[in-house]
């Protein structure tokens, strides 16, 4: 089956840097998605990869291996406006979006 | 802009009862989706369009049908709710389904069944 593991839930402190690991086991891959979620609201786009290597987005990067079905999520500079949901989404051979669960971030002053 | 729209933001329900949920968008995206999100899980497709007049099945289908009949919006219908579709409930769009498109999501519907 295809699978996408996230931490449930992961704490941090403002101005400080978080990094949030996502493995996947897909069948084919097209490519790697993260959005992120406030409690109540709509998932928005944070960033997508389809090479190995490191995406730069202002305080947020992103970081993709195929070869280890891993990727991760780069959090620079924490703000409390950061707490949030963080989903990551990979899509398959068939172009279907497989989700994980999501890493609840809480960030403390 | 107003993007996707979805319509009611909440509603209860008690088993049995029948329900639409609408979802509308102003971008002229081709393709649409209707998630279901619930805790610890991740967002799971029910239905998706390719276009106006076209549905297809997704992984989570059963007790749910949809309709296209105009580009712009997407119906999600429960025709006998049970509790086990508590849940909240997400359309998005995009414009093409190409490797890098983005989704864009409506704020999400809160269904309660009682």
């Amino acid at each position: 089956g295809q699978n996408i593991d996230q931490p449930t839930e992961m704490t941090a402190t403002e101005g400080a840097i978080v990094q949030i690991n996502c493995t996947y086991q897909t069948s084919g891959f097209n490519g790697l998605f993260w959005y992120q979620q406030h409690a109540g609201e709509a998932p928005t786009f944070l960033s997508y990869n389809v090479l190995d290597g490191l995406e730069e987005k202002g305080r947020f990067s992103s970081f993709l291996s195929r070869s280890k079905g891993y990727s991760y999520l780069l959090l620079k500079e924490l703000q409390m406006k950061d707490s949030a949901s963080y989903l990551c989404a990979v899509k398959d051979s068939n172009y279907q979006l497989i989700w994980g669960a999501g890493t609840k971030l809480i960030i403390k002053p | 802009n107003a993007g996707v729209t979805q319509t009611p933001k909440f509603r209860v329900l008690k088993t049995g009862q029948s329900m639409t949920l609408l979802c509308a968008q102003d971008m002229n995206h081709e393709y649409m989706y209707w998630y279901r999100q619930d805790p610890g899980m991740g967002l799971r497709l029910i239905h998706y369009s390719v276009g106006e007049g076209t549905t297809a099945k997704g992984e989570v289908p059963d007790g749910y049908n949809v309709s296209r009949l105009k580009k712009q919006n997407f119906l999600l219908g429960l025709e006998s709710a049970a509790p086990s579709q508590t849940s909240v409930y997400f359309c998005a769009s995009t414009l093409i389904d190409s490797g890098a498109n983005v989704l864009t999501f409506g704020a999400g519907s809160r269904l309660t069944v009682l």
